[in-house]
């Protein structure tokens, strides 16, 4: 199956900081979705993207559908401690019937 | 007011035994799926169901037979289990197809000894 790649793998920041990660494919995807998962529990939906170009917040969280299709991007502002986790993007492609996930991103946060 | 949730959060197990793991959702949708997630955070899935009807069964060992008694109901057995079967399983669920919206439940840790 089709596996998204995430980068960067992991992240040790600042608090304050501002974070950005990306997920590309080498399939064009119609729905991106990004998670976030904290240590012992399940991802949990942050925000869904469902047309190229668009750009969603939640909170201080921002994400954007590419407009190759092939990408999505996050972003979080003035990153806090409890933004610790890992983040996943899933994307569903134009022909498929389910979602793939990316490999993750690995956020720490130093207070 | 639990969406999704499974039954047991943890369950440790000799290799070679016969195992289930339970799936609820509450949130009346009509899709539930099964992800293995390994020890490298890569989540992958195994099986979905639409109204209890299959309809992803990507490459998975036969020893693993979900079951899904009605559509907020998805459980999953697992027959002689092995070593590598040792992982993280989620329990998803989506309104309609395979492509809305997933809503993961808080995962079984599966340890084989």
């Amino acid at each position: 199956g089709q596996q998204l790649n995430q980068s960067p793998q992991s992240m040790f920041i600042q608090e304050g900081e501002d974070v950005s990660m990306n997920c590309t494919s080498s399939s064009i995807f119609n729905t991106w979705l990004w998670y976030k998962q904290e240590p012992g529990e399940g991802p949990v939906l942050l925000i869904a993207l469902y047309k190229a170009g668009e750009l969603t917040s939640n909170g201080r969280l921002t994400a954007q559908f590419g407009i190759t299709r092939k990408d999505s991007f996050l972003n979080i502002s003035a990153s806090i401690p409890s933004d610790v986790g890992i983040y996943f993007c899933a994307g569903s492609p134009n022909t498929g019937n389910q979602f793939y996930f990316g490999t993750g991103t690995s956020l720490t946060v130093i207070p | 007011d639990t969406a999704v949730s499974q039954t047991p959060k943890y369950l440790v197990t000799q290799m070679g035994n016969d195992k289930s793991i339970k799936c609820e959702q509450n949130l009346g949708h009509d899709t539930m799926y099964w992800y293995k997630q390994d020890s490298k955070k890569f989540l992958k899935i195994m099986f979905s169901y639409n109204n209890k009807e299959l309809i992803i069964n990507e490459t998975v060992p036969n020893r693993f037979s979900p079951k899904s008694p009605d559509k907020a109901h998805l459980n999953l057995h697992i027959n002689s289990l092995e070593l590598g079967d040792s992982a993280v399983y989620f329990c998803a669920s989506s309104h309609s197809g395979a492509t809305d919206t997933q809503y993961f439940g808080p995962g079984t840790r599966l340890t084989v000894l």
